[in-house]
């Protein structure tokens, strides 16, 4: 059973820097194909994909964030942190982490099929 | 990268079929058979019901379908049911950025 659970901080001020945790169950970021992802999504608004890793330590980011963002992974504890830079109010969201994992014939999937609670971060001085 | 154009809202009556469109580009949903439908009720996370546009994780009922003509992708809801109500979102892998990019949302309401 595949689990993700989103950990750190609810209240931010501005410029500050924001570290998340995801630690997760049901799976190892060492297996071949497997990812982990952070989307987030602003009160009444849209998701947005901030950034995703890989198993072989492959790291994508949003361009619009890339400056701010850093995505690491600690394989012997399960977990994938997000640190985010220099927050600001418009940056208010829930941040959630998701799994991606590989499809049936054994490639990389490009969808999130597991998906942790979220945890709401509020920027405000 | 802008994100997928979705209609904001969509409703329909108990039994009826609705479809839900998302509008993107030749290089994300036109490009790839990657597009995914996420279903969210207020106050939860996400929840896969189609991925690679037409495949449904097991569990998802197959009232929930998923197509795909050039640069538009669309999720049907056959049946509609109260539970249905909820947003939607779709997603596409996209060449230009390699991170997924996902659609402006729509809102499903049961009349």
């Amino acid at each position: 059973q595949i689990t993700l659970k989103e950990s750190g901080p609810t209240l931010v001020k501005p410029t500050q820097t924001l570290t998340l945790t995801c630690t997760f169950s049901g799976f190892s970021l060492s297996t071949s194909g497997v990812g982990v992802g952070w989307i987030r999504q602003p009160p009444g608004k849209a998701l947005e994909c901030l950034a995703l890793i890989y198993w072989n330590d492959d790291k994508h980011y949003s361009p619009s964030l890339k400056s701010r963002l850093t995505i690491t992974k600690d394989t012997s504890k399960n977990q994938v942190v997000l640190t985010m830079t220099n927050m600001d109010p418009v940056d208010t969201a829930t941040y959630y982490c998701a799994h991606r994992g590989v499809t049936i014939f054994g490639v990389v999937s490009y969808y999130f099929d597991y998906w942790g609670q979220g945890t709401l971060v509020t920027v405000s001085s | 990268q802008s994100a997928l154009t979705q209609p904001a809202s969509v409703s329909g009556s108990p039994g009826q079929s609705i479809t839900i469109s998302c509008t993107g580009t030749s290089s994300d949903v036109g490009g790839y058979n990657h597009v995914s439908w996420y279903q969210q009720h207020p106050g939860k996370a996400p929840k896969l019901m189609i991925y690679d546009v037409t495949n449904r994780p097991s569990g998802v009922s197959n009232r929930f379908s998923g197509s795909k003509s050039g640069n538009t992708a669309s999720l049907t809801i056959s049946g509609l049911q109260a539970e249905d109500e909820a947003d939607y979102y779709c997603s596409s892998y996209t060449s230009s950025i390699t991170l997924d990019v996902f659609g402006t949302g729509t809102k499903v309401t049961v009349l």
